[in-house]
């Protein structure tokens, strides 16, 4: 069965300080991986999206990594603000082009991140 | 958010009831989607339709019915509520190839 797992569940960090949030995936096939927030009360907003020939991909504070060869990715957000509060969610796509394929999307369950001051 | 709009933002409702939730967008997309989102668990896709006439079923669909009323309605019903269907409802668009646009998200009451 294709999963998407996070990690960690949640997480607090003081306001200006770095984090990175893991996603692990068993999805096949596979075409992309996108990083979603999802303030409190709203519905997700799209962060990034990779493809499996992408490394990296850059979103001002954040920065997403995906190692496809160990079905690996990463949200590393820099210098935290408070609008950072939210849940991050992964998304993996098994459906080519970035078509949106109803039911080749897989959600992983999001971090809460909450920033203090 | 405002391009994807849902209706009613909250809603709670007795067990046995029928309950339509709506989905209106302005993107001019012709693939609507709708969501279901519980606490700790990834969204679940309940139906989607790529155009007006087409419609299938998510991993989910069971206890929910959707009408593709035009290219930019789409509304999902619960025909005989039940508690265990208490969640925040997403509803989505696309266009072919593209990103998926979420609406703020209905949260369902059922009691």
């Amino acid at each position: 069965k294709n999963q998407v797992e996070q990690s960690p569940q949640s997480l607090i960090i003081l306001e200006g300080k770095n984090c990175t949030l893991q996603c692990n995936y068993t999805v096949s096939p596979f075409s992309n991986l996108r990083w979603y927030k999802q303030d409190t009360g709203r519905g997700p907003v799209s962060l990034t999206i990779m493809t499996f020939s992408e490394n990296t991909k850059s979103n001002g504070r954040y920065t997403a990594t995906l190692d496809a060869d160990t079905k690996q990715s990463s949200l590393h957000i820099t210098a935290s603000q408070l609008s950072d509060s939210a849940s991050y969610i992964c998304v993996v796509s098994g459906a080519p082009f970035f078509d949106n394929a109803g039911n080749m999307l897989t959600f992983g369950g999001g971090t809460r991140l909450m920033v203090k001051p | 958010d405002a391009d994807v709009t849902q209706t009613p933002r909250n809603r709670i409702t007795k067990t046995g009831k029928r309950i339509m939730l709506e989905c209106s967008q302005t993107k001019g997309h012709d693939r609507m989607y709708w969501y279901r989102q519980d606490p700790g668990l990834g969204l679940r896709l309940i139906y989607y339709s790529f155009d007006v006439k087409d419609i299938n079923k998510g991993e989910i669909s069971d206890g929910y019915s959707v009408s593709r009323q035009a290219q930019a309605k789409f509304s999902l019903s619960l025909e005989s509520a039940i508690p265990n269907q208490t969640a925040l409802y997403f509803c989505a668009t696309s266009s072919a190839g593209h990103e998926q646009y979420f609406g703020p998200g209905t949260r369902l009451t059922v009691t």
